[in-house]
């Protein structure tokens, strides 16, 4: 399969706590992306990081890319109980996008 | 706008029973896809449009799933015979190419008893 896959598959942290997950993929991408899942709800773009850009941040997320380890990770620093919902990588290659397994993340108050 | 809508947003039906899902992209959005998640096969890419033409319908399981776009503002996907097997969320998104930012809609959960 070419899913994506994510690390760790659940994460739990208090408000405040940094959160730092995973995704490595298997092909050349063009680029990769973050979105997040709310539970019941449809996946909400959060951040774009093309092949040839090593780091990128927008607001509390960081987000780093390693084309030579195909990984790439995404951190959420002081995190709120708003943050509580499932991340999902996805990397853009042979001219579709292509979803990791998700992280779910609850952040509690 | 009011980003991409989907209807129904939930639908119950029985086995053997006509299925048919319904998607307006954003207005200006060249590609549609419909993606279909499962908890046991996550997020899967089913079927993409660009300027109302199948591209890549590789991933449209068998012959019971179709999908078309009679224009740049409607798509529909219909399962025929529906099975419990298709039970999970449907997602259609639309985007101004196959692999930069795609805006989703709402999804429609489906349940075939």
């Amino acid at each position: 399969s070419q899913q994506g896959e994510e690390d760790p598959q659940a994460l739990s942290i208090q408000e405040g706590e940094n959160a730092t997950m995973n995704c490595s993929y298997k092909t050349s991408i063009n680029n990769l992306q973050w979105y997040r899942q709310n539970s019941g709800r449809g996946l909400v773009h959060l951040i774009l990081i093309r092949s040839n850009e090593r780091e990128k941040h927008s607001g509390r997320l960081r987000v780093t890319l390693d084309t030579s380890k195909k990984s790439s990770s995404l951190l959420i620093t002081a995190s709120r109980a708003a943050d509580t919902a499932s991340y999902f990588c996805a990397y853009g290659s042979f001219q579709k996008l292509v979803f990791g397994t998700g992280t779910r993340l609850l952040v509690s108050p | 706008d009011a980003g991409v809508i989907q209807s129904p947003r939930h639908e119950v039906t029985e086995m053997g029973q006509e299925v048919t899902l319904r998607c307006k992209p954003i207005s200006g959005h060249d590609y549609l896809f419909w993606y279909r998640q499962t908890m046991m096969r996550g997020l899967e890419l089913l079927i993409y449009f660009n300027n109302n033409v199948p591209i890549d319908d590789s991933g449209m399981p068998e012959d019971r799933f179709s999908a078309k776009m009679p224009n740049a503002s409607f798509s529909t996907l219909k399962i025929q015979p529906s099975e419990p097997r298709d039970s999970a969320v449907y997602f259609c998104a639309s985007g101004t190419t196959p692999y930069n930012e795609q805006f989703f809609g709402p999804g429609t959960r489906l349940t075939v008893l």
